[in-house]
C-alpha cells in the first residue's frame, strides 16, 4: 500500500530551527509537496520537489531524497505565525497525490 | 481574483438529508477536487475533474456524486447523509493534473455535520 509518515506534533521555539521529517512508501513517485495549513484555514503551497537536494525558498527550505523516500521542512527564524499543520504531499505514478495526516507544529515564545 | 470559493462554510444535516457543496474558481483552471480532511488522517481525494464533461472517483467516492458542466464549477453532492459523513470538505483547483507542478490552489472549507 502506500503510506506517507510525518510526526504528529512538534514543539519550537520562537526564533529557533525546527526540522520536520516526512518518510513516504508509493507507486511511483513525480513530486513531493509541502503545505501549511493553519488551524481553520485551507492548506497553503509552500514547496515541490522532483530532484534530489535542497530547495530554498526564504526562511523556508525543503530536501528530497528519492533514494530513501525521505524528505524534511526546515523552517529557520520560526515567527509564531508559523505555529500551524505542515502537510506533506507524494504525486504518485497516475499523478494522484497521496497525503500525510500533517504535523502539527506549535511555537513557544 | 476570488480563486477557489465554497459554500456554505458550515452545514447541519439529518441523517438522510440531502445536500449539494458548491464549489467554484475563477482561474480558468482544468483540474479540479474534492478532498475530505478526518482528524488524524491526511486528505482523502473523493472525486476529481480533469476537465469540463469529465469526471472520476477518488480514494472515497461511496455516497457522493459530482458534475462538471462547466470549467468554473465543480459541486458535489451528498445523496443521503450519514454520520460517516461529518467532516471538513476542501475543493481544489490547479492548472492541470498530468504533470508534476500540480500546485493546487484550496477553497476555504466547508464543515459538514451529519447528526
Amino acid at each position: 500500500g502506500q503510506n506517507i509518515d510525518q510526526p504528529t506534533e512538534m514543539t519550537a521555539t520562537e526564533g529557533a530551527i525546527v526540522q520536520i521529517n516526512c518518510t513516504y512508501q508509493t507507486s511511483g513517485f513525480n513530486g513531493l509537496f509541502w503545505y501549511q495549513q493553519h488551524a481553520g484555514e485551507a492548506p497553503t503551497f509552500l514547496s515541490y520537489n522532483v530532484l534530489d537536494g535542497l530547495e530554498e525558498k526564504g526562511r523556508f527550505s525543503s530536501f528530497l531524497s528519492r533514494s530513501k523516500g525521505y524528505s524534511y521542512l526546515l523552517l529557520k527564524e520560526l515567527q509564531m505565525k508559523d505555529s500551524a499543520s505542515y502537510l506533506c504531499a507524494v504525486m504518485d505514478s497516475n499523478y494522484q497525490l497521496i497525503w500525510g495526516a500533517g504535523t502539527k507544529l506549535i511555537i513557544k515564545p | 481574483n476570488a480563486g477557489v470559493t465554497q459554500t456554505p462554510k458550515f452545514q447541519v444535516l439529518k441523517t438522510g438529508q440531502s445536500m449539494t457543496l458548491q464549489c467554484a474558481q475563477d482561474m480558468n483552471h482544468e483540474y479540479m477536487s474534492w478532498y475530505r480532511q478526518d482528524p488524524g488522517m491526511g486528505l482523502r481525494l473523493i472525486h476529481y475533474s480533469v476537465g469540463a464533461g469529465i469526471t472520476d472517483q477518488g480514494e472515497v467516492p461511496n455516497g457522493y456524486n459530482v458534475s462538471r458542466s462547466t470549467t468554473e464549477d465543480f459541486p458535489l453532492r451528498l445523496l443521503s447523509a450519514a454520520p460517516s459523513q461529518t467532516s471538513v470538505y476542501f475543493c481544489a483547483s490547479s492548472y492541470s493534473m498530468g504533470t508534476g507542478a500540480n500546485v493546487l490552489t484550496f477553497g476555504a472549507g466547508s464543515r459538514l455535520t451529519v447528526l
